[in-house]
């Protein structure tokens, strides 16, 4: 069974519109991540969430809202998609404690294509 | 300036030599470091994590910390052309509040 899943794999949708990506993680992890990973493959934190409360939240578009209904989910909404909203977004997850538990695992990604 | 940078290489080494993977780091307090490698196309995944100054090894991969320093590197030897991919080194803060990621190094080894 597939460990952290995101859907959809593939997001193709014009300028303006609202989409959302889903995370769910099967692990028991009690925290979770959103990145973004741009066409030069750097890969940037957008959100962490641990026990459904948001523990970081780095400097993204107010566009992009996270929610956690629970702590085995982290949906991603974008509202008013632009061009530049365009990469490959990763759902991770791992252990909030002890740091030697913080390994992340990555969900396969979701390419989002904004025409 | 970069919380982690990396040579984005493309960095090629043949068959069977040591690749070398180096890493730095600009937050002092940083508490735990991590190499992922990625294949096109494909999502992070971990090789290996270090968390004191000194070595770890984990069969051909060695992991090298040296806080004093800021730099974190990784060693792979026997190097097999199913080891070229991106390899990302990533830096978590104390209280895991902050979390980076390098741009990566393109790893290539050839035949």
């Amino acid at each position: 069974d597939t460990a952290v899943s995101q859907t959809p794999k593939y997001l193709v949708t014009q300028m303006g519109n609202d989409k959302s990506i889903k995370c769910e993680q099967n692990l028991g992890h009690d925290t979770m991540y959103w990145y973004k990973q741009d066409s030069k493959k750097f890969l940037k934190i957008m959100f962490s969430y641990n026990n459904k409360e948001l523990i970081i939240n780095e400097t993204v578009p107010n566009r992009f809202s996270p929610k956690s209904p629970d702590k085995a989910h982290l949906n991603l909404h974008i509202n008013s998609l632009e061009l530049g909203d365009s990469a490959v977004y990763f759902c991770a997850s791992s252990h909030g404690t002890p740091e030697a538990s913080r390994t992340q695992y990555f969900g396969p990604g979701t390419r989002l294509t904004v025409l | 300036q970069k919380e982690v940078e990396q040579n984005s290489g493309p960095l090629s080494v043949p068959e069977g030599a040591i690749a070398s993977l180096n890493c730095t780091y600009s937050d002092r307090v940083s508490q735990s470091f991590f190499w992922y490698r990625q294949y096109s196309g494909k999502s992070p995944e971990l090789i290996m994590s270090i968390y004191s100054n000194g070595d770890k090894e984990d069969g051909r991969f060695t992991a090298q910390l040296n806080k004093a320093s800021q730099y974190v590197s990784l060693l792979i030897r026997d190097s097999q052309p199913s080891d070229s991919a991106t390899y990302l080194c990533a830096v978590g803060g104390y209280n895991f509040n902050k979390f980076y990621f390098g741009s990566g190094t393109k790893l290539n080894v050839k035949p």
